[in-house]
This record gives structure tokens, sequence and C-alpha cells, in this order.
């Protein structure tokens, strides 16, 4: 285990569908958190986790979002009845919570919604 | 409002030549201030970082120099490399949580 993995690493889908995208930290790292990335921009704050607790939701994630990690491992991020404006790079990241806050990105899903 | 701004949007050097790239801030709680390196495609990765009780911080040949009453930081990339074609990102931190620039797009040039 060298790094975070994102699977899957394409997701092409059609507007109204839900889709799930699997994310595993490092394996000491109790962090874990979910960006989305769009098109010549940054990475955006979606939401984070400590072991399994959900610490913290940004306001740009909607009711159709959903995260879980429920043995504070691996976490899935479910989308519901996708818009078009959901297509975006979700980036992974995971990190130590104390002493460090290096956080180590996978290499993302690309989602594309028709 | 939690905001960091990012310049250039894009910037062309020469090979051997210094790249240089800023970032400004507004929130004092920020409390960590990474930069990452991102290839088409491909997630970020962590270049190098400083807490704000530093004012530099130098790793082989990346330089990060941080001016805490201005609220400003910079990321040096001295002897650029066309390897260091890239989007490079400044973030910064308040509780673990990342506010990232938009990013500048570097091209090097043999």
């Amino acid at each position: 285990d060298t790094g975070v993995s994102q699977d899957p690493r394409h997701k092409i889908t059609k507007r109204g569908q839900n889709v799930t995208f699997r994310c595993d930290p490092i394996s000491e790292h109790n962090r874990l958190y979910w960006y989305r990335q769009t098109l010549g921009q940054g990475p955006e704050f979606l939401t984070y986790f400590q072991n399994e607790a959900q610490l913290e939701k940004s306001r740009l994630l909607s009711d159709r979002f959903s995260a879980e990690r429920p043995k504070g491992s691996f976490s899935t991020l479910e989308i519901q009845r996708t818009e078009q404006g959901d297509s975006a790079m979700y980036l992974c990241a995971s990190s130590l919570s104390q002493g460090s806050h290096e956080q180590y990105f996978g290499p993302g899903t690309r989602l594309t919604v028709t | 409002q939690q905001q960091v701004k990012q310049s250039p949007q894009s910037l062309i050097v020469q090979k051997g030549g210094i790249s240089i790239i800023n970032c400004a801030y507004e929130n004092t709680a920020f409390d960590y201030f990474p930069w990452y390196q991102q290839f088409p495609g491909k997630g970020p990765a962590l270049l190098i970082a400083i807490r704000p009780d530093v004012s530099e911080k130098k790793e082989g040949r990346f330089t990060i120099s941080f001016n805490k009453s201005a609220k400003q930081f910079s990321l040096h990339i001295m002897d650029s490399q066309p390897g260091d074609s890239a989007t490079y990102f400044c973030a910064a931190l308040d509780r673990g949580k990342s506010t990232f620039g938009d990013g500048t797009t570097l091209t090097v040039k043999p």
C-alpha cells in the first residue's frame, strides 16, 4: 500500500442515475477528505472524516450527495439523481490527524454526466 | 470568507530559470500552507509545505517564502526543467480543511 487509491478512475453516467465512488486511504491515516475539482479550478472541499465520524460538510454538498466511512478505513461518496453540473474530478485525500496536516491525494475519479 | 488568491494564472520560463508563483490569503486562522503539483489526469501531489511560524523553507529546488504580516506566500522553483511543466496549486489549511488557489500553469521551455 503505497498511496491513496480511488475506484473507478472514470465514470460516464446518464443524468438522473446514481453513482458511487470508493476511496482507500493510506492505511495508517485516520483522516479522509473528499474534494471536487472542475477544469481550470483548484480542488474544492466537500467533506471529511476522522475515523468513521463525518466531522464537516461543505455547503457545496447538496442533499443528493452522501459520504460514508463505516469502519474508519475506506470511504464511499454517492451522488443520487446526477445532474450535468456534477461532472467533475472527485478527489480523495488522507492524512494523519495529529501533528501533521500533510494530505496525500489519490488519482481521482473523473465523472461525466451526459 | 475563506479564500486564497493565486497568481499568475500561467507562467512561461526558460529551462534553467526561476519560476515564482504567489498566493495571498485573508483568514488568519490558516495554520498550514502547502504547495501541490498536478499533471493532467492525476491527483495533486504534495511538493512542500510551511507553517506560519517559519519565514522560509527549502527542499531541493523548491523554496517557500512566507510573509505572515502581509498574509502572502510564494513558491520559487530554481533551475526550472521541462519536467516541471505542470499546474501548481497553493493551499491554506484551517483545522485540516484545505482551501486551494485556482492554480498556475507552468510551462518550462527547453
